[in-house]
C-alpha cells in the first residue's frame, strides 16, 4: 500500500536559519513526489514536484527538495528562512487506482518561522 | 489565471439537511478531486473522477456522493449532514493522462452541521 509519513507535527526555525521538513514515503513503482503549501483560511499551492532526472528539485518560493531513493525520502528544504514562509505544509505521492492515479498527502507539518 | 472555485467559504447547516458543495474550475481539466481536511488528519479523498459522469471512491466516501455532468463542474453531496461531517472541504482539479500533474486548489469551503 502507498502512503506517505510527514514525521513532524510542527518545525520551528528563525528567520534566516535553513529549514528542513521531512517526507518519507512507500510505493511500488516509481514515485511521483510532490509538496504542496496552504497559508492560513486558503487553499493548497503546488510548490515543486519530482518525476525522474535530477534529485535535487527546485521549486516555488525559494524552496527545493532532495529525492533520496535509498532511504525512500523527498525533504523539503530552504538556505534561508523567511517569517512568510509559515504555513502548513504537505507532501503527497501519486498512486495507481482503477486505471488512474490519485495522489496520498501525508497529514501535514506546521512550520513557524521567528523572526 | 488558472482558477478553481467553491461555491462558499463558509456554510452552517442543521443535522439531516441535504448539502450541496459546488466546485468549478476554468483549465479545462480532466480529473477533479473533493477531500476533506481536519486538524491531524491531513487530507482525506472522498471521491474523484476522470471524465465526465465518471466517479471513484476515495478514502472515505460514506455519506458523500458526487456528481459531474459537466467537465468543468463537480459537486460534492451529503444526502443527510451529520454532525461529524463538520470540517473543511477542498476541491481540486489537474490534468488528466499522466499521474504527475500537480494539483490545483480551491480556496476551501468551511462547513459546519449543528
Amino acid at each position: 500500500a502507498q502512503s506517505v509519513a510527514q514525521p513532524e507535527d510542527q518545525v520551528n526555525v528563525a528567520e534566516g536559519n535553513p529549514l528542513t521538513v521531512k517526507c518519507t514515503y512507500s510505493v511500488s513503482g516509481n514515485p511521483y513526489l510532490f509538496w504542496y503549501v496552504q497559508y492560513p483560511n486558503r487553499g493548497l499551492q503546488f510548490l515543486l514536484k519530482y518525476i525522474t532526472g535530477d534529485n535535487l528539485v527546485k521549486g516555488s518560493y525559494g524552496f527545493e527538495a532532495e529525492f533520496n531513493k535509498s532511504q525512500t525520502s523527498f525533504h523539503l528544504k530552504k538556505p534561508s528562512a523567511l517569517v512568510s514562509d509559515s504555513a502548513l505544509y504537505f507532501c503527497a505521492v501519486r498512486r495507481p487506482s482503477g486505471g488512474s492515479y490519485i495522489p496520498t498527502f501525508g497529514r501535514g507539518t506546521s512550520l513557524i518561522v521567528h523572526p | 489565471d488558472v482558477k478553481v472555485t467553491q461555491s462558499s467559504r463558509y456554510l452552517v447547516k442543521r443535522t439531516g439537511e441535504k448539502v450541496f458543495l459546488e466546485c468549478v474550475q476554468d483549465m479545462d481539466h480532466e480529473n477533479m478531486f473533493w477531500y476533506r481536511q481536519d486538524p491531524g488528519l491531513g487530507l482525506r479523498l472522498i471521491y474523484f473522477s476522470y471524465d465526465v459522469k465518471m466517479k471513484e471512491k476515495g478514502d472515505i466516501p460514506e455519506g458523500y456522493s458526487v456528481s459531474r455532468e459537466k467537465k468543468e463542474r463537480f459537486s460534492l453531496i451529503l444526502e443527510s449532514a451529520s454532525t461529524n461531517q463538520t470540517s473543511m472541504y477542498l476541491c481540486a482539479s489537474s490534468l488528466g493522462g499522466s499521474s504527475y500533474n500537480e494539483q490545483f486548489f480551491g480556496p476551501g469551503t468551511r462547513l459546519t452541521v449543528l
